[in-house]
């Protein structure tokens, strides 16, 4: 079993719509949460992270984290076609060094 | 200011030639990252230096693949006799410590393709 799961997608939706992506993890010792973009051709962006569990909102984008379920999601609200791009999860212990990365899942906001 | 480079941008190789990839980190960064990224897959950890410390060297594949940093400044990943499972996007990140969290800096990756 992968330590993180991420549905790879695509994912298309229609100017607008409200985005739902997720990630399942399997060390509870995992502390930090983040989400990255990657348009084509680009590095990651770090867009948001989390400590812990809880929400964490920043304009269009909601980070949840919820622990007991090992489960994190990241929300778009009213997608735009700029957001197009692949996004990936990533998480790592408190200590350590090591961050680990899901597979990503491919968007495309159609205008 | 400038952010993570990476060279070369693309790097065609035959198999069983040895390649060197780069990478100039953010200045007064003092972790680096390197991680592959094969087509549909995530980022997978390979090597992770702070500082003057002894670099985490566990996610390496096999011994084909080596990387050095000076200091706190250039890398280099070396993968000797390429195989074409070694084809992907190699990509580079640095950040402020590496201790705790703090926020990686990609680079563009380097793509590499083994015929």
């Amino acid at each position: 079993q992968k330590e993180v799961e991420q549905d790879p997608g695509p994912l298309s939706v229609p100017e607008g719509a409200i985005v739902s992506l997720n990630c399942t993890y399997s060390n509870s010792a995992f502390q930090y949460f983040m989400w990255y973009r990657q348009y084509s051709r680009k590095g990651p962006e770090l867009l948001m992270y989390t400590y812990s569990s809880g929400n964490k909102e920043d304009g269009r984008f909601t980070a949840q984290v919820d622990k007991s379920s090992k489960y994190i999601s990241l929300f778009i609200r009213d997608s735009q076609p700029s957001d197009s791009a692949t996004y990936l999860c990533a998480m790592s212990e408190i200590t350590g060094n090591q961050f680990y990365f899901g597979t990503g899942t491919s968007l495309t906001v159609i205008p | 200011g400038a952010g993570v480079s990476q060279s070369p941008s693309n790097k065609v190789t035959e198999k069983g030639k040895d390649v060197e990839l780069r990478c100039d980190p953010i200045s007064g960064h003092t972790a680096l990252y390197w991680y592959r990224q094969r087509l549909g897959q995530g980022l997978e950890f390979l090597i992770y230096f702070q500082g003057n410390s002894a670099p985490d060297k566990s996610g390496l594949p096999s011994d084909r693949f080596s990387a050095e940093r000076t200091g706190e400044s250039v890398s280099t990943l070396t993968i000797q006799r390429t195989q074409q499972e070694d084809s992907a996007v190699y990509l580079c990140a640095s950040s402020f410590t590496g201790t705790t969290y703090n926020e990686q800096f990609f680079g563009p990756g380097t793509r590499l393709t083994v015929l």
